[in-house]
């Protein structure tokens, strides 16, 4: 199963954007690249997935490197309620099999 | 996505006692997955419960002391037997509703062990 590696905490001033890295190094070409987030005494939530090409939704962006091996979340605006951890999740093929590492304590400054 | 609601949200338990949790979910999904996080840490998988078929188990974990259920495509159940006060953590149910491997959680149960 492929390692993710993030920083342990990040820290962003409200409405300035944030990116936040994730390596994978030893990253299958079958690999899909997912960001959940988890809020205080919430369960993990969903932000973001891909696979090769950058993507976009209405929480975030995803830009991936040429070479697959690390990952950027994208915030585009901070805001308080994004504080939260983030993880980098690469669920081996067919398996669905989610592996959480520490992931990225994020913290918002207003 | 989906509404995923587990019972209870906390309990504070005796030590040798099991407590059963439960997680419900508003649609029908085949893939559900228990999951525990100790106090501080991330997020540990326990097993995969499928419907129709005997839960998987991840290595540290045994069927003994986490007995789950898989009755419907709706619902299952968590047994945590025999507590010590080591079992003390949030256990979180999450389904895969698109089978593309993106998961919804529920909000947990915090389970203190006394």
């Amino acid at each position: 199963d492929a390692k993710t590696t993030q920083p342990n905490s990040m820290e962003s001033n409200e409405e300035e954007p944030v990116h936040l890295p994730c390596n994978h190094s030893t990253i299958s070409g079958t690999d899909y690249i997912h960001w959940y987030r988890q809020l205080p005494s919430q369960g993990p939530e969903y932000v973001i997935h891909g696979l090769t090409s950058n993507v976009n939704n209405r929480m975030a962006s995803l830009a991936i490197a040429e070479d697959r091996k690390s990952s950027t979340l994208i915030l585009h605006r901070a805001t308080l309620r994004d504080a939260a951890v983030y993880y980098c999740i690469l669920p081996p093929f067919g398996t669905y099999k989610y592996i959480f590492g520490t992931g990225t304590r994020l913290k918002v400054l207003a | 996505s989906a509404v995923i609601s587990q019972k209870p949200s906390r309990d504070i338990c005796q030590r040798g006692t099991s407590l059963t949790i439960q997680c419900q979910v508003d649609s029908q999904v085949t893939m559900m997955f228990w999951y525990r996080q100790q106090p501080g840490q991330s997020l540990t998988l326990i097993a995969t419960a499928n419907q129709g078929s005997e839960a998987t188990y991840e290595s540290g974990f045994v069927i003994d002391k986490f007995p789950i259920s898989r009755p419907n495509l709706t619902f299952s159940t968590l047994t945590v037997s025999n507590m010590s006060p080591e079992d003390s953590s949030i256990y979180l149910c999450s389904v895969d509703l698109t089978a593309m491997g993106i998961q919804y959680f529920g909000a947990g149960t915090r389970l203190s062990v006394l």
